[in-house]
C-alpha cells in the first residue's frame, strides 16, 4: 500500500501569508493520481486540486499544486480567512485498484 | 450542482450490519461518467477509502475492508448503499458518500456518523 505522509502536522500562519503543504509518496505515484482536498468542521472534503497541479472548478487561482519526483506540494499564495482548514492529499493506485489519504495538516490561524 | 445525502442508523451492535444509503440528486447513478465512492472518518482521525461502484456494476473494495464490505446501485430510487458486516467499535466514523471521475471525487455528502456500541 502507497503511504503518503503530510507535513507538518500542523501549520499556524496569518491570513496574507504564503503556506506551503508537503505530500511525500511512499512509493512511486503518477501526477495524474494524486489529488488536494479541504475540509472544514463539519462538512465533507472540498475537491482542490486533481492531476498533482489542476485547479477544480470554482478554485481559486492563490491555489496552486506542484510535484518533485516523489514529493507533491500544495500551495496557497496569500491566505484567506476562509482557508483555514484541514487539507488531505489523496492517491489512486492501479494494481490494486485503491485510493489512500495523508493524514492531513491542519492550517491555523497564528 | 449534484447534490449527495446520506442516511442510516446513527447506532449499530457490535456485530451487526451498517447499512447506509446515498440519495443522488441533480444527477442519475446510471451516469457512466461517474464512480460512486464511500469514504470514512473515525473520530478525530484522517480519512479512508472503503469502496467504490461505476454504474455498469464494476467494484473496487479496500483490500483491509473487503470481506466484510459491499456497494450496490438503486437505479429506480437513484441511489446507491453501503453494507459492512459484522461491525466492531473501530467502525465508529462519520460515513460520507461521494462521486466523481478521474480517480477524484467532486462531490460529497455532508456525512453521517455511525457508533458501533452496545
Amino acid at each position: 500500500e502507497t503511504v503518503l505522509t503530510q507535513s507538518p502536522a500542523t501549520l499556524s500562519l496569518s491570513p496574507g501569508e504564503r503556506a506551503t503543504l508537503s505530500c511525500r509518496a511512499s512509493q512511486s505515484v503518477s501526477s495524474t493520481y494524486l489529488a488536494w482536498y479541504q475540509q472544514k468542521p463539519g462538512q465533507g472534503p472540498r475537491l482542490l486540486i486533481y492531476g498533482a497541479s489542476s485547479r477544480a472548478t470554482g478554485i481559486p487561482d492563490r491555489f496552486s499544486g506542484s510535484v518533485s519526483g516523489a514529493d507533491f506540494t500544495l500551495t496557497i499564495s496569500r491566505l484567506e480567512p476562509e482557508d483555514f482548514a484541514v487539507y488531505f492529499c489523496q492517491q489512486y493506485t492501479k494494481s490494486p485498484p485503491g485510493y489512500t489519504f495523508g493524514q492531513g495538516t491542519k492550517l491555523e490561524i497564528k | 450542482q449534484v447534490q449527495l445525502q446520506e442516511s442510516g442508523p446513527g447506532l449499530v451492535k457490535p456485530s451487526e450490519t451498517l447499512s447506509l444509503t446515498c440519495a443522488v440528486s441533480k444527477d442519475s447513478v446510471t451516469n457512466t461518467t461517474n464512480w460512486w465512492t464511500w469514504v470514512r472518518q473515525a473520530p478525530g482521525k484522517g480519512l479512508e477509502w472503503i469502496a467504490e461502484m461505476h454504474p455498469s456494476g464494476s467494484t473496487n473494495y479496500n483490500p483491509s475492508l473487503k470481506s466484510r464490505v459491499s456497494m450496490s446501485l438503486d437505479k429506480s430510487k437513484n441511489q446507491f448503499s453501503l453494507s459492512l458486516t459484522p461491525v466492531t467499535a473501530a467502525d465508529t466514523a462519520i460515513y460520507y458518500c461521494a462521486g466523481g471521475n478521474n480517480y477524484v471525487w467532486g462531490q460529497w455528502g455532508q456525512g453521517t456518523l455511525v457508533t458501533v456500541s452496545s
